[in-house]
């Protein structure tokens, strides 16, 4: 067990639809870092939060949102779906970023 | 180009044998080099890092960074049953990192 949570652990909704993933890093982290991994892609990096800011921001579509909140929890934001969408949805959380440790995932699907 | 590119197998051993997992990258600035393990699509876990070039070793496991020709290798001796999994690996520059792909490994008692 990281000590990183995520909910839901699976997640099955319609093309067009919009959903929240949750994020609660471990105790004491500051960074929250999101990554999507799909068969085909590998794993993904989206983007990166330091205690409430942006800090860094990889391949996240403009349909895709996140948000630290003052708690360090995170919530990853993901609209007008597609079918591609479908991937699991990996939160980690660090002190350092060169030690970074994965939360359980979020399957979604898309139908 | 992609950033890190790696094998994805699947590679097959008997229990016992030594296993050699390798990537290469692109990106010459990147300095810290680490290989995840992940189980059944379960969260990748931290397995081992290096910093800049050389060997670092643990356990059953042991890192390797050549950074004249890019190339990184997770070297795992004696392997084990419970050593099958997707090993990735993941250089980056200390602030964000790039996975590779996977290499599905399973070790056969």
């Amino acid at each position: 067990d990281s000590g990183v949570t995520q909910t839901p652990k699976h997640l099955i909704t319609a093309t067009g639809q919009r959903v929240t993933l949750r994020c609660s890093p471990r105790s004491g982290d500051l960074s929250v870092y999101w990554y999507q991994q799909s068969l085909d892609q590998g794993l993904q990096f989206l983007i990166q939060y330091y205690n409430g800011e942006e800090r860094a921001k990889g391949n996240i579509l403009e349909r895709f949102s996140a948000q630290q909140f003052p708690d360090l929890h995170s919530e990853l934001n993901l609209s007008s779906l597609e079918l591609g969408d479908s991937a699991l949805y990996f939160c980690a959380s660090s002190v350092r970023s060169d030690t970074q440790y994965f939360g359980p995932g979020t399957r979604l699907t898309v139908l | 180009q992609k950033e890190v590119e790696q094998d994805p197998g699947p590679l097959s051993v008997p229990e016992g044998a030594i296993v050699s997992l390798n990537c290469t990258y692109s990106n010459s600035a990147f300095q810290y080099f680490m290989w995840y393990r992940q189980y059944s699509r379960k969260g990748p876990e931290l397995l081992m890092y290096t910093y800049s070039s050389g060997n670092k070793e643990d356990g059953r496991f042991t890192a390797q960074v050549d950074k004249s020709s890019k190339y990184i290798s997770l070297f795992i001796r004696d392997s084990q049953p419970s050593d099958s999994a997707t090993y990735l690996c993941a250089p980056g520059d200390g602030n964000q990192f790039y996975f590779g792909t996977g290499t599905s490994l399973t070790v056969i008692p």
